[in-house]
């Protein structure tokens, strides 16, 4: 079983804001990261650290943290964003890596 | 340019073990604060995170699988070599390797595209 808890599901309309959220003890201690993952192909980091996008993320996508929740908040999704969205981070101990269930996203 | 590439077989029967290689290009794994690191993904399920070996070789596992995996460094030919022993139908996956590197949250910033790996007899 994940130690990170995630919807298994999410709905936004288009255009409208979004966030998903990942529930872990780890996260009190350590940020997440968020990967976006598209039918058959490989994820994608989103986001990671305190709020950071690698290059050619677009910044309607940004990243927070409140005690053991983590979320990704998309604001203004577009069809584009339709996809299965994971965190990442830390297990408790610190030494090793858990993923989250995933949240598939769906763009109304 | 940060590249990766998983290779091996894609059938495996099982009580095999498996090998794969993740061939990088892009960065070097005996640069301080860089790591590769192992994920799979059975089909329609979720990431699952496998194994992750330091520039300094320090290696870390999955608890539930650490018995089954070895993952070791050839610097000199930029691979990750991942083993996983005593294969079962439920090991069926895609596996990705992917490059991290210390910042704070050590991401996996880069990533293979992965290899789908089927155990059947």
């Amino acid at each position: 079983s994940s130690e990170l808890t995630q919807d298994p599901a999410v709905s936004v309309a288009l255009g409208q804001t979004v966030r998903i959220t990942c529930q872990g003890d780890s996260l009190r201690s350590y940020y997440a990261s968020w990967y976006q993952q598209k039918p058959g192909q490989a994820p994608v980091l989103v986001i990671y650290g305190k709020n950071n996008r690698p290059s050619g993320i677009p910044d309607r996508f940004s990243g927070s943290s409140s005690g053991n929740t983590a979320s990704l908040t998309i604001t203004g999704a577009q069809a584009e964003d339709e996809a299965d969205y994971y965190c990442n981070s830390r297990d408790s101990s610190g030494n090793l890596w858990v993923f989250g269930g995933g949240t598939e996203l769906t763009v109304l | 340019q940060i590249t990766l590439k998983e290779s091996g077989p894609t059938l495996v029967k099982p009580t095999q073990t498996l090998t794969l290689t993740c061939t990088f290009s892009g960065f070097s794994l005996s640069t301080r604060g860089v790591g590769v690191g192992w994920i799979r993904q059975p089909p329609g399920k979720a990431l699952e995170w496998l194994a992750l070996i330091y520039w300094d070789d320090d290696k870390r596992y999955s608890p539930s699988l650490k018995s089954r995996l070895t993952i070791t460094k050839d610097t000199s030919k930029n691979q990750v070599v991942l083993t996983m022993t005593n294969m079962d139908p439920v090991d069926t996956a895609t596996y990705f390797c992917a490059h991290s590197a210390y910042s704070s949250s050590w991401p996996f910033d880069y990533w293979g595209q992965g290899t789908l790996v089927t155990v059947s007899s």
